[in-house]
């Protein structure tokens, strides 16, 4: 299966460490973003990759969070200095070019200690 | 800005019976929408979506049809199964964006009973 695929699929942090939370698109795609479900809520928009381009990050909080999304290698979403607020599940979907679909991984569920 | 209503649930109903899961929008533009399933500890998978008035998204037995004139987007089961149990969300993309940014709405969790 050569689908979205996210890792870790749980990740445990203490207040004030860093997560890590990594995503490989399908095949062939070369746009990727990332969502944030808070629990029993929908998710919520954050970020808008192409290859080694931001094009929309009007989702992400301003201060702790970053994404990449290299020439080589997986997307990263990267949350500095965690704080109790960022446990949620975070998705990466991944879309080919032209008016296709996102395609979603199973999420990393991340938990603040 | 734009954004997507749902039904709270849960819906809880018994094996054969008939699904209605609503669902308004509001948007500026003329947005595609979708509906998005997600089971226990999985991502979401898209169900089916229309992107202009008046079309109709189907499969698996679902259905939704594109009212532009009430803004809705409602979900349909002539007969649910137990293995429909998980949590429906409603979505729209504004095509104007040139990019598929995805607002959802909150979710609704259908509990299907033997």
């Amino acid at each position: 299966n050569a689908g979205v695929m996210q890792n870790p699929r749980h990740l445990v942090r203490r207040r004030g460490q860093e997560a890590r939370l990594r995503c490989s698109p399908m095949k062939g795609h070369s746009h990727v973003y990332w969502y944030r479900q808070l629990p029993e809520e929908g998710l919520k928009f954050m970020v808008y990759l192409q290859k080694e381009n931001i094009i929309d990050e009007s989702g992400m909080p301003k201060e702790r969070f970053s994404a990449e999304f290299p020439k080589e290698g997986p997307s990263i979403l990267r949350i500095q200095q965690v704080v109790r607020g960022d446990s949620a599940a975070y998705f990466c979907a991944s879309q080919g070019d032209g008016n296709q679909p996102q395609h979603f991984g199973d999420g990393t569920r991340l938990s603040i200690l | 800005g734009d954004s997507v209503t749902q039904m709270e649930g849960p819906v809880t109903l018994s094996e054969e019976a008939f699904l209605t899961i609503n669902c308004t929008y509001t948007a500026t533009g003329y947005p595609s929408l979708f509906w998005y399933v997600q089971y226990p500890g999985e991502g979401l998978q898209l169900l089916l979506k229309a992107t202009k008035a008046d079309d109709k998204g189907s499969n698996k037995g679902f259905e939704a049809t594109y009212r532009k004139e009430t803004t809705s987007f409602h979900l349909e089961k002539g007969s649910v199964q137990v293995s429909d149990s998980a949590v429906y969300f409603c979505a729209l993309s504004d095509s104007n964006t040139g990019f598929q940014k995805l607002v959802f709405g909150t979710g609704t969790r259908l509990l299907v009973s033997p």
